[in-house]
C-alpha cells in the first residue's frame, strides 16, 4: 500500500546531542510536511518541501532542520536538542501545496534525557 | 488568536452516550476537514466538507458544515471505547491550519 513511513517510532536521546528522524513516502507527492505535536495538542507545521524548494514556517527554532535527497526521502535534525523539544514528530505528503489530500504518517515519539 | 476554536477541549464519557464536539471559527472557509487522531499514532482523515448545511455520515460519525461555511460539527452516536482519540478539525490557508484538537475517552 502507498504510504508515508516514519522511523524510529520511538526515539530516545541525551539533552544537546544531534538526532535525526526520518521519513518516506511511495505516494511519490511532491510537498513533504514536518509538523511538532505536543501531547494532547495540535499539530504544529515546523517546514515543507515543495519538490527541493525548502519553507521554513517563521515561528520554527534554528535547531530545527530539514533535508530532502530525493522525492522518496525527508528527514528532521534537530542539533541541540532540549528538553522543551520532547514531542511527537510527525511527517505528512500532500501531491500539490494546499491540496486537499494530505498523508500523516504514523509518527516519531521523541523523549530528551 | 486560533483560526479554529474547538469545544469541548476534553470529554470523557461512558460507552454507548452521544456526543458533539464543535469547531468554530470567524472566517469563511471553502472547505473544512475532520481528524482522527489515535494514541500514538498520526492524523486520519474522516471527512471534507465543502458545502454549506453540508451533512456527511460515516457509521456512527455525523458530520456538519454551517450553512455560512465557519463552522461545524461532529456528532457520534452510541460512542464506543474505539472512538477514543484526538479529534482534530483542520482547514487549508495556504497550508493546513488545524483546531486544538478535542480529547475523547470513551470508556466501557
Amino acid at each position: 500500500d502507498a504510504m508515508v513511513i516514519q522511523n524510529p517510532r520511538y526515539q530516545v536521546t541525551q539533552f544537546g546531542k544531534p538526532v535525526t528522524l526520518s521519513c518516506s513516502q511511495t505516494l511519490n507527492h511532491n510537498v513533504m510536511y514536518w509538523y511538532q505535536q505536543k501531547s494532547s495538542q495540535a499539530p504544529k507545521l515546523l517546514f515543507h518541501y515543495y519538490d527541493k524548494d525548502f519553507n521554513n514556517e517563521a515561528d520554527t527554532p534554528d535547531n530545527f532542520q530539514s533535508r530532502r535527497p530525493n522525492t522518496s526521502f525527508c528527514f528532521l535534525d534537530i542539533r541541540s536538542p532540549g528538553l522543551g523539544d520532547a514531542a511527537m514528530y510527525l511527517c505528512a505528503t500532500s501531491r500539490e501545496w494546499a491540496s486537499e489530500g494530505y498523508t500523516f504518517g504514523s509518527g516519531t515519539r521523541l523523549t530528551v534525557v | 488568536t486560533q483560526l479554529l476554536e474547538q469545544s469541548p477541549q476534553f470529554l470523557s464519557i461512558q460507552e454507548g452516550e452521544n456526543l458533539t464536539v464543535y469547531c468554530n471559527s470567524s472566517s469563511v472557509f471553502s472547505s473544512l476537514q475532520w481528524y482522527r487522531q489515535e494514541p500514538g499514532e498520526g492524523p486520519v482523515l474522516l471527512v471534507t466538507v465543502v458545502t454549506g448545511g453540508e451533512v456527511k455520515k460515516l457509521k456512527r460519525l455525523t458530520f456538519q458544515f454551517g450553512d455560512a461555511r465557519k463552522d461545524s460539527s461532529l456528532h457520534i452516536t452510541a460512542a464506543q471505547p474505539g472512538d477514543t482519540g484526538l479529534y482534530l478539525c483542520a482547514v487549508l490557508g495556504g497550508k493546513l491550519i488545524f483546531g486544538q484538537g478535542t480529547t475523547l475517552q470513551v470508556k466501557p
